[in-house]
């Protein structure tokens, strides 16, 4: 069975920071992009940021460009979102997915709610 | 970036009626090796978003054969043959062609 499990969301303060983890399993990490995709309240879907199989591409949307850093470790079958100098547009549910562009293979997890506010 | 827009916002559909959705964006979506990663996503409330359908029509794995894609270019449409009271929600289109990929803003299909 595929999983794929976030954690690490929180409430903080703007300027602060938060870790999100993704612990994946039933599938081969170290195959696949990971990515993660986030979601505000009661809005729709935003693709932050991307990364390639062993980690040297990576790629994220324009408004969290240098303050967000995308990580994955292939011994530990996790992805990682460093989140530095959050703001309130920030928050959001954050989900972790792996997907391909033309292989029938696309999961995400159950999301982890990040909220910034002061 | 690709600008995605779907059409309509919302949708009440009756059961056992057919549906139909739009989703255009402002650049191609013809990649530099022929493919087109157009892909469609459905969320249901409270739930994660599920991919449905990628390269504009090919179906993900246990997707029911009543939703189905097509187009070209930068105009798609998803259809749905027969609405069961299991396909309300939202409704996403996304790009995969060009970095930053980008979703349209959702439709709300309810039933009537």
């Amino acid at each position: 069975e595929v999983q794929l499990v976030e954690s690490g969301g929180g409430l903080v303060q703007p300027g602060e920071s938060l870790r999100l983890s993704c612990a994946v399993s039933g599938f081969t990490f170290s195959n696949y992009w990971m990515t993660w995709v986030r979601q505000a309240p009661g809005k729709g879907l935003e693709c932050v940021a991307i990364i390639n199989q062993d980690g040297s591409a990576k790629y994220y949307v324009d408004s969290v460009k240098g303050r967000f850093t995308i990580s994955r470790d292939n011994g530990e079958n996790s992805l990682y979102l460093l989140m530095n100098s959050l703001r309130a547009e920030d928050t959001a549910a954050y989900f972790c997915v792996s997907t391909t562009r033309d292989l029938p293979h696309d999961y995400w997890g159950q999301g982890t709610l990040v909220s910034v506010s002061s | 970036d690709v600008v995605m827009t779907q059409s309509p916002l919302s949708l009440p559909v009756s059961l056992g009626q057919p549906a139909s959705i739009s989703c255009r964006s402002s650049q191609s979506l013809v990649s530099s090796d022929g493919n087109t990663y157009l892909n469609w996503f459905h969320q249901r409330p409270g739930q994660s978003p599920r991919r449905l359908l990628y390269k504009v029509s090919n179906r993900d794995s246990g997707v029911p054969d009543r939703f189905s894609g097509s187009g070209s270019g930068t105009d798609f449409t998803l259809k749905i043959s027969r609405v069961e009271a299991e396909d309300v929600g939202v409704y996403y289109c996304m790009q995969g062609t060009q970095w930053q990929w980008t979703f349209g803003q959702g439709t709300k299909v309810e039933v009537k």
